[in-house]
C-alpha cells in the first residue's frame, strides 16, 4: 500500500465548476501536509500548505481530518489555467528532512 | 537568479552506458534531492543531501550514485543504465530543516533503450 494514496483521475469538469480532491495517508506521524500542482511536462510547485484548522487561499481551500487520515482541497469557480495535476505531500515527524509524494490526481477543466 | 537548473534536458542511453546528472543552484540551499518520476507511480527518492560533503540514500538507490563536492551542485550518477531506469528525473533543494518547500529544477528526461 502506498503511504500517499490519491484518485489519478481525471476529473473532467466544465469552466466555473468546483470540484475537489481527497488524499488519504497510512503512516499517523506524518506532521505537515501539502498540495503540490504539476503542469504538464513541467516541475512541481507548491501550491499550498495544509494546517490543521483548514486554509483558504483565493479560491482553494485546503482542509485537514487527523482522525481520519486524509487531506482534502477544494477549487471553486475552476479555471481553464487550473487544469494541471495535483500532487498530496506529506512529511513525517520522524524525518524532517524527506517529502512523501502522492501520485497525483489530474485535472481537465474544459471550455 | 537561474535557480534550480538541471543538466541536460533530455538524454538517450543505451543499456549499460554510463551518465551523469547535474543539478545547480543559486539559492545558497542547505538540501538537495534528486526523484524519479515514473507514470503511476508519483514522486520517489533517490538519494539527498543534507549539506555539503554529505549524501544520504532515499526509497530507491539502487543502480545510482551521487556526489555534492559543492554546495550549489549535487550530481547523479548512473554506471551502467538499465532500461528500468527510464524515467523523467527532477532534482530539488530546500533552505534547512523543517522548511515546507521544496523548489525543483525543470527535470531531464532519461531513455535507456
Amino acid at each position: 500500500r502506498k503511504e500517499v494514496e490519491q484518485d489519478p483521475g481525471p476529473f473532467n469538469v466544465p469552466e466555473g465548476a468546483t470540484v475537489a480532491f481527497n488524499c488519504t495517508y497510512s503512516n499517523s506521524a506524518s506532521q505537515s501536509f501539502f498540495w503540490y500542482r504539476q503542469d504538464c511536462r513541467k516541475e512541481p510547485k507548491l501550491l499550498m500548505s495544509v494546517y490543521s484548522s483548514g486554509n483558504e487561499d483565493g479560491r482553494f481551500t485546503a482542509q485537514l481530518n487527523r482522525a481520519s487520515q486524509y487531506i482534502s482541497l477544494l477549487i471553486r469557480d475552476s479555471k481553464l489555467s487550473d487544469s494541471a495535476t495535483y500532487l498530496c505531500v506529506v512529511r513525517r515527524m520522524d524525518s524532517s528532512y524527506k517529502l512523501i509524494f502522492g501520485s497525483g490526481t489530474r485535472l481537465l477543466v474544459r471550455p | 537568479n537561474a535557480g534550480v537548473t538541471q543538466t541536460p534536458k533530455f538524454r538517450v542511453l543505451k543499456t549499460g552506458q554510463s551518465m551523469t546528472l547535474l543539478c545547480a543552484q543559486d539559492m545558497n540551499h542547505e538540501y538537495m534531492y534528486w526523484y524519479r518520476q515514473d507514470p503511476g507511480m508519483g514522486l520517489r527518492l533517490i538519494h539527498y543531501s543534507v549539506g555539503e560533503g554529505t549524501t544520504a540514500k532515499g526509497e530507491v538507490p539502487d543502480g545510482y550514485n551521487v556526489s555534492r563536492l559543492k554546495k550549489q551542485n549535487f550530481l547523479l550518477g548512473l554506471e551502467s543504465a538499465a532500461p528500468s531506469q527510464t524515467s523523467v528525473y527532477f532534482c530539488a533543494t530546500s533552505p534547512g530543516q523543517g522548511a515546507n518547500e521544496q523548489f525543483f529544477g525543470p527535470g531531464t528526461r532519461l531513455t535507456v533503450l
